[in-house]
């Protein structure tokens, strides 16, 4: 079955120190990834996604993921993380061409000190 | 904002009660999906409707069932609440396979 491992469940940084956040999945075939914030009091919302081509996938707010098939790997990664940045990230994998079920990894915390 | 609206945002029920909970998506929207989110966990994919056929769905008993209708409304119907089902429970709605937009919960509690 599929699974999310995301390693960290808590994680606390300065303004302005880099962010890197981990992620394995466990799937033999091929899947789309993603990642997802969530913002205090606010609902989930789309980061960025990996479906295929450039493994390097950018996405809003100056936040990017790298796709490292050998791996199983999909890890979040910002230069310079803001205060506004405090959120809840989930990582999350389905199957390529079967777009209905969506497994979540079980969350980081990110709480970034002004 | 998503356009993805639940209802009620909060409900407290007895163990072995039914609940009912709503979502309204935006026009055009005929997909919806319905997650649970236990505390400290991520969302859990319980099932999924397209043109109110339901198309998939997690590993939840059949006392989880859903509706969708014509209006782009929907509901999850839970029977026999047992504790374990205190969580967040999450509507999200999409064209097809485009992107996924995700209502804000609505957080229910089985004492």
């Amino acid at each position: 079955a599929q699974s999310v491992s995301q390693h960290n469940h808590h994680v606390i940084l300065s303004e302005a120190a880099s962010l890197e956040l981990g992620c394995n999945y466990s799937y033999g075939g091929t899947v789309n990834l993603f990642w997802y914030v969530q913002y205090p009091g606010q609902h989930l919302q789309l980061l960025l996604k990996y479906f295929s081509g450039d493994p390097l996938v950018k996405g809003i707010k100056g936040f990017e993921a790298e796709f490292i098939k050998s791996k199983f790997s999909f890890n979040l990664r910002k230069p310079s993380v803001q205060w506004s940045d405090t959120a809840e990230y989930f990582c999350a994998v389905n199957e390529m061409n079967r777009d209905d079920k969506i497994i979540f990894g079980k969350g980081t915390r990110l709480h970034i000190l002004p | 904002e998503t356009g993805v609206t639940q209802s009620p945002t909060h409900l407290i029920k007895t163990r072995g009660q039914q609940v009912t909970l709503r979502c309204s998506s935006q026009s055009g929207h005929n997909t919806v999906s319905w997650y649970q989110q236990a505390l400290g966990q991520g969302p859990q994919f319980i099932f999924q409707y397209y043109r109110e056929e339901e198309n998939g769905r997690g590993n939840f008993p059949p006392r989880f069932s859903g509706l969708q209708f014509p209006n782009y409304s929907s509901e999850l119907n839970v029977n026999a609440l047992e504790l374990d089902d205190s969580a967040l429970y999450l509507c999200a709605s999409r064209v097809d396979s485009g992107k996924l937009f995700f209502g804000s919960g609505t957080q229910l509690s089985v004492l």
